[in-house]
């Protein structure tokens, strides 16, 4: 059965930078597109980019655009979020999520237990 | 960017008693309309793809309609384990999808 497991909680200073893995396995690693949400603490979903698995394309939200890049492995079978210039509003809950069928423009089907990011100085 | 847009921020419904929760998009989406369900702790849960059809392993009890720009969710009998916060998304103007800010559901 397909399964995300996401890595651990992280704790930085502001300005450091993060970078969240994605170990997805039950599938075919290169048929499904992976995307990034993050929940800030009490907020709702803000949605951050997408990865294609196959040929490494990326596109990222405006909102994070300069700040994140998404990456995948394909010997592992893992996805990897980095998120730069980490500030305290950053803090949140990081979750990458799976589309449930094959194509780039679907719901997520599949979702990681979430990385927990604090930024505090 | 299309804006989703969810009512009522909290609805407060008995056991038992249906639950409607709304959706609107600031543009036609067609049936491109996700629901997820997510309760404390926990990693949303796709509930509803394509505006009216239930994942896997989904209980009868939700349904969900609606097409263009107006979307419904409903649950026809709450269950204790159905009190929990309610997201839709669009995936039809993309990207990004784009995700309403939630219907908390809980106990009346």
């Amino acid at each position: 059965h397909v399964q995300l497991v996401q890595s651990g909680t992280e704790v930085k200073k502001p300005g450091a930078s993060v970078k969240v893995s994605c170990k997805a396995s039950g599938y075919t690693f290169t048929s499904y597109y992976m995307h990034w949400v993050r929940q800030a603490p009490g907020q709702g979903l803000d949605y951050m980019g997408i990865i294609n698995p196959s040929g490494g394309s990326t596109f990222y939200s405006q909102k994070f655009q300069g700040r994140v890049t998404m990456t995948r492995d394909m010997s592992t079978g893992t996805f990897y979020m980095e998120l730069r210039g980490l500030r305290s509003e950053d803090t949140a809950m990081y979750y990458c999520a799976r589309v449930l069928l094959p194509g780039e423009v679907e719901a997520f089907g599949y979702w990681g237990q979430g990385t927990l990011v604090i930024v505090s100085s | 960017e299309i804006v989703m847009t969810q009512s009522p921020a909290t609805l407060s419904v008995s056991p038992g008693e249906r639950a409607t929760l709304s959706c609107r998009a600031s543009q036609s989406i067609s049936s491109n309309l996700a629901w997820y369900q997510q309760k404390p702790g926990q990693a949303p849960r796709l509930l509803i793809y394509g505006a009216s059809t239930r994942a896997t392993g989904i209980p009868a009890r939700f349904s969900g309609s609606g097409s263009g720009t107006e979307f419904t969710l409903t649950i026809s009998s709450l269950q204790s384990e159905d009190f929990a916060v309610y997201y839709c998304q669009q995936y039809h103007n993309w990207p990004p999808e784009t995700f309403g800010r939630g219907t908390k559901v809980d106990i009346k």
